[in-house]
């Protein structure tokens, strides 16, 4: 079984300064994990994602993601917040030989970044 | 750019109407996917594709049916909508293969349903 948790459902912080949103996943193998961001009245938009390779995962709108297999997290960041990164943000995670399974999404945190 | 296209935008509807939720897709997808999403809640898989004439149901598919007779339309149909059934309903598409190709999932926009 495949699962993925995002254990904060809220997180503030200031403009300019630096912001992680925390994953963490648990399947067997070696995992497909990916990161989408939500604004309000509208679908999901792709960040980024992880298959192999480089343990750190750079992605659109200057966030990144680190892949740290021994603490099975996949947290994103950004070295400088802004006001427009206010958004619902999302972890996925998948299993490679999990056939044609769908993405087990995370229940998703609410990053607020204030002014 | 929108790949991935969902009618109507928002949808009120009365008590026990029969609806259909429209989501096509140019991008020649073989997979595609229904979430139903409270606003700022979580995603809920109702169905999913793997291609045309196949169809699997989610978490939450019960009180609704889908179809997939051609690659790019994936319709979505309430036989008897409820007040329960008000929220937004998500469609996304991928590419074959585990990693889902170069952006994973693509989402649409949404349909915005509420049921009176």
């Amino acid at each position: 079984a495949q699962s993925v948790a995002q254990p904060e459902d809220q997180v503030n912080v200031a403009e300019g300064n630096p912001l992680t949103v925390k994953c963490t996943y648990s399947v067997s193998g070696n995992p497909y994990l990916f990161w989408y961001v939500q604004y309000p009245n509208r679908g999901l938009q792709f960040l980024l994602k992880y298959i192999t390779g480089d343990n750190l995962v750079k992605g659109s709108y200057g966030f990144e993601a680190e892949f740290n297999k021994s603490q099975t997290s996949f947290h994103l960041k950004k070295p400088s917040a802004l006001v427009s990164d206010s958004a619902l943000y999302f972890c996925a995670v998948r299993a490679p030989d999990s056939g044609n399974t769908p993405l087990v999404f995370g229940k998703g945190t609410r990053l607020s970044v204030i002014a | 750019e929108a790949d991935i296209y969902q009618t109507p935008r928002y949808l009120v509807i009365g008590t026990g109407k029969k609806i259909t939720l429209e989501c096509s897709q140019t991008m020649g997808h073989d997979k595609m996917y229904w979430y139903q999403q409270d606003p700022g809640m979580e995603l809920h898989l109702i169905h999913y594709s793997y291609g045309v004439n196949s169809t699997e149901k989610g978490d939450l598919s019960s009180e609704s049916t889908v179809s997939r007779i051609r690659t790019e339309h994936f319709p979505l149909t309430l036989e008897s909508a409820r007040p329960s059934h008000t929220s937004q309903y998500l469609c996304a598409s991928s590419e074959s293969g585990g990693g889902g190709g170069r952006r994973g999932y693509t989402f649409g926009s949404g349909t915005r349903l509420t049921v009176v």
